[in-house]
């Protein structure tokens, strides 16, 4: 498996800043995954990152709202712009295992003020 | 596009009893399934998977699954539950109709193992 590393860990935060989360993966893998788990719900898709392409959005989540970068095959980023207090989550990447099976970061806990 | 319903909100269960936590699916090819776990303030964590052959797959921590095809169904299950069984588990499938590792999740079974 995989081992992922999320920056940073948690972070509290006041509405109309933006906060960058950093993924790190021990190998190099081509996709990446962004995920948002809020309150008591269950994970939620942002974006899948491919190294050298832009970022695919699934429906309701934007390019301005959530920048991704993906420079290299085992580093990626997803900035959380302009936020408010319903952008408090916790928010995951992931990556796909050959056997097909995700594996997540341990997740960057964001809470908005 | 897939889904997953995992119709019970928690499921209480005594220690040392069977444990079954309940998902079926919607998918328009053949599912891979997959059961996660997560503990408190922790990332999910890979229980097992189902992707072909035997429809009884066997994961982590002795949790055990049964695909039933005809039924949509992948649920897991323990046949002895122990205290530190109790986490939130996930049931994800990917629909392999579209090609691509796109995983939806159920809403999540909270799992209580009263000592």
């Amino acid at each position: 498996s995989a081992v992922i590393s999320q920056k940073p860990s948690r972070d509290i935060c006041q509405r109309g800043t933006s906060l960058t989360i950093q993924c790190q993966v021990d190998s190099q893998v081509t996709m990446m995954f962004w995920y948002r788990q809020q309150p008591g719900q269950s994970l939620t898709l942002i974006a899948t990152a491919n190294q050298g392409s832009e970022a695919t959005y699934e429906s309701g989540f934007v390019i301005d709202k959530f920048p991704i970068s993906r420079p290299n095959l085992t580093f990626s980023t997803l900035t959380v712009s302009n936020m408010s207090p319903e952008d408090s989550s916790i928010y995951l990447c992931s990556v796909v295992h050959p056997g097909y099976e995700q594996y997540f970061g341990p997740g960057t806990r964001l809470t908005v003020t | 596009a897939q889904s997953v319903a995992q119709p019970e909100d928690q499921v209480n269960v005594a220690e040392g009893n069977p444990l079954t936590v309940k998902c079926t699916y919607s998918v328009s090819g053949n599912p891979y399934l997959f059961w996660y776990v997560q503990y408190p303030n922790r990332g999910l964590q890979f229980l097992l998977k189902y992707i072909t052959g035997d429809n009884l797959v066997k994961g982590s921590y002795g949790f055990e699954a049964e695909f039933n095809k005809s039924q949509t169904s992948f649920h897991l299950k323990k046949p002895s539950a122990l205290v530190s069984d109790s986490a939130l588990y996930f049931c994800a499938v990917r629909d392999t109709y579209y090609g691509n590792n796109r995983l939806a999740f159920g809403k999540g079974n909270q799992v209580v193992v009263i000592p």
